[in-house]
């Protein structure tokens, strides 16, 4: 157990639809990684947050969005969805906010899945 | 860009010893990282150099050559739960990953 939660765990849904995932980082961490895990593309990096502020981004699509609370919880919006989207995305914290966050501490993941 | 390259599959016997190589491209980075992944799950830190050499943790070690833009994750006595993907990935503002290697390790 990394000490980072992300839920659900699961969702089904429709194309068009919108849905949001939540992620808490481990006690202490204030960086949040958003990843995006497919077969055809592998574990992408799609955004960071430090403590409230974005800090990186990656190979995020303009329909999805994050965001990082007062308490550091993370939520990803995902929106206008395609099938395409279906994927398992992971959240995942480190301490630290700079560059060089090379151990980070991964969620189990929600496994989307449009139909 | 940036981009590394890694063999897709690679299969052992248990006690055997196994390296999984990773080349790389990239204008900067920090660091090389592995990661380990069991099917569906989270992935999971496994070893980090910052610097040139070797690193080792365990029954894992891990190599860096930055003049060569190489890298490798070396497995000695191997067991069956070592039968994972194993993921190299470039350290810099965030993890930039290979598209992940499949050992599978039989008895």
């Amino acid at each position: 157990d990394s000490g980072v939660t992300q839920t659900p765990k699961h969702l089904i849904t429709a194309t068009g639809q919108r849905v949001t995932l939540r992620c808490s980082p481990r006690s202490g961490d204030l960086s949040v990684y958003w990843y995006q895990q497919s077969l055809d593309q592998g574990l992408q990096f799609l955004i960071q947050y430090y403590n409230g502020e974005e800090r990186a981004k990656g190979n995020i699509l303009e329909r999805f969005s994050a965001q990082q609370f007062p308490d550091l919880h993370s939520e990803l919006n995902l929106s206008s969805l395609e099938l395409g989207d279906s994927a398992l995305y992971f959240c995942a914290s480190a301490p630290g906010g700079g560059q060089g966050a090379n151990e980070q501490y991964f969620g189990p993941g929600t496994r989307l899945t449009v139909t | 860009g940036q981009s590394l390259e890694q063999p897709s599959e690679v299969t052992a016997v248990e006690g055997a010893i196994v390296q999984i190589n990773c080349t790389y491209q990239t204008s900067g980075f920090y660091g090389l990282s592995w990661y380990q992944q069991h099917d569906g799950g989270a992935p999971t830190f496994l070893s980090y150099n910052a610097l040139d050499g070797l690193e080792e943790t365990g029954r894992f070690s891990s190599f860096l050559s930055r003049s060569d833009s190489y890298g490798y994750l070396l497995l000695q006595e191997l067991q069956m739960k070592d039968s994972a993907s194993y993921f190299c990935a470039l350290t810099g503002t965030a993890l930039i990953f290979g598209k992940g290697t499949t050992l599978s390790v039989s008895s």
